[in-house]
């Protein structure tokens, strides 16, 4: 059973920072891409960042260009989202999801995690 | 950027009613490989979104089978042939077609 895990969430200053991880299990990790996907309070939902199997290939929406860093730890089976210069609109419940149709496959969102929650507020 | 416009916004059903959600894409969604990487999503109150239909039509293991996905380049639909209780709540689609991947803005299904 593929299982995703996310934690790391809190509340922040902004302009501060912090470290997401997503620990998966049931699948191969590092055959598979995986994305970060986060809802705002009471809002839809918004793709934030993808990373290839191999951790080579990364992307990103626009709005968090040159503020976040997609990672991954293959031997861990973990994947990191690096936030920093935190916004009031990053607060948002952020859940990781995984692609198993392939290493750069990144069409599948066929699994989610229980999402963990960031708040950026003074 | 491609844009996902979902309608209607909200769908109130009565139970054993069919339902239909549409979604448009502001770009066709046929890759160059020639598939169309157009996904449905469930998202039931407090819970994480699941995904129902992957590729336009595929429906994934253990979503029940009055779920259905259609359509072609711009225009797709996810059909439920007899609403129950359990199908409440709000559903998006997601193209994944181009970068940046994106979803529409979900439609949330009520029972009258």
């Amino acid at each position: 059973e593929v299982q995703l895990l996310e934690s790391g969430g809190g509340l922040v200053r902004p302009g501060g920072s912090l470290r997401l991880s997503c620990a998966a299990s049931g699948f191969t990790f590092s055959n598979s891409a995986m994305n970060w996907v986060r809802q705002a309070p009471g809002k839809g939902l918004e793709w934030v960042s993808a990373i290839s199997g191999s951790g080579s290939g990364t992307y990103y929406t626009d709005s968090v260009k040159g503020r976040f860093t997609i990672s991954r730890d293959n031997s861990r089976n973990t994947l990191y989202l690096q936030m920093s210069s935190l916004r009031v609109e990053d607060t948002a419940l952020y859940y990781c999801a995984s692609n198993i149709c392939g290493s750069d496959c990144y069409s599948g969102f066929d699994s989610w995690g229980q999402g963990t929650l960031v708040t950026v507020s003074s | 950027d491609v844009v996902m416009t979902q309608s209607p916004l909200s769908l109130p059903v009565t139970l054993g009613q069919p339902a239909s959600i549409s979604c448009r894409s502001s770009h066709s969604l046929v890759y160059s490989d020639g598939n169309t990487y157009l996904n449905w999503f469930q998202q039931r109150p407090g819970q994480s979104p699941r995904r129902l239909i992957y590729k336009v039509s595929n429906r994934d293991s253990g979503v029940p089978d009055r779920f259905s996905g259609s359509g072609s380049g711009t225009d797709f639909t996810l059909k439920i042939s007899r609403v129950e209780a359990e199908d409440v709540g709000v559903y998006y689609c997601m193209q994944a077609t181009r970068w940046p991947l994106t979803f529409g803005g979900g439609t949330k299904v009520e029972i009258k």
